[in-house]
């Protein structure tokens, strides 16, 4: 069954310290992987995905698949990227799972 | 993104009432999508759509009807309410070969 699993739910950091959010996934196939990013009162927005192989707003996320994981990586966290963050996948064009979300503080 | 709208952004209703989510999106998008966000599941998909006039269920669609005359709109019914459909939903529109999505604001909806 295609699954993604966030487990936290909550994460707090100081302004300026690396942040991580974990993302694991079971998927048999080779899916697309996705970060969305929903900051206070918007509509979610992509962040990155995993084929562009981008770097969005200092966020990296690089797709490990022996471990099956997607993990959102930035190096000095701003005030600004305080939000919730969910990782997602799609198996195809019908479909996409999201994981439960993380919100994110990065405080002062 | 003004290419994805919905409406109301607000809804209060009662148990057992219908109630009609609207979705437009200007794109010409071939596929749509309604999610529901609930605290702790994040979205689930309710029903998506491949073009006009096919839909399919996806994880929970129990409780909700959808139709899709035309490409831009995509309405989602809620054909006798329950308190358990409270929720924020959101639709979402993407166009082949891209797998990601555009989603709108969301609907607050509020069954007492």
């Amino acid at each position: 069954a295609q699954r993604v699993t966030q487990p936290e739910k909550l994460l707090s950091v100081f302004k300026g310290a690396p942040v991580e959010l974990k993302c694991n996934y079971s998927y048999s196939g080779s899916p697309e992987l996705f970060w969305y990013v929903q900051y206070s009162r918007q509509r979610l927005q992509l962040l990155l995905r995993h084929i562009s192989r981008e770097s969005i707003k200092g966020f990296t996320a690089d797709l490990n698949k022996g471990e099956t994981s997607f993990h959102l990586k930035k190096p000095f966290a701003q005030e600004e990227d305080s939000a919730m963050y969910y990782c997602a996948l799609s198996p195809n064009y019908n479909d996409m799972r999201f994981g439960a979300g993380t919100r994110l503080t990065v405080k002062p | 993104d003004a290419g994805i709208t919905q409406s109301p952004r607000y809804k209060i209703t009662e148990t057992g009432r219908q109630v009609t989510l609207m979705c437009h999106q200007t794109w010409s998008h071939s596929y749509m999508f309604w999610y529901r966000q609930d605290l702790g599941h994040g979205l689930r998909l309710i029903y998506y759509s491949a073009a006009a006039d096919i839909t399919d269920k996806g994880e929970v669609p129990d409780g909700y009807v959808v139709s899709r005359s035309k490409t831009e709109n995509f309405p989602l019914t809620l054909e006798s309410a329950t308190r358990s459909q409270t929720s924020v939903y959101f639709c979402a529109s993407h166009g082949a070969p891209t797998y990601e999505q555009y989603f709108g604001p969301g609907t607050r909806l509020t069954v007492t």
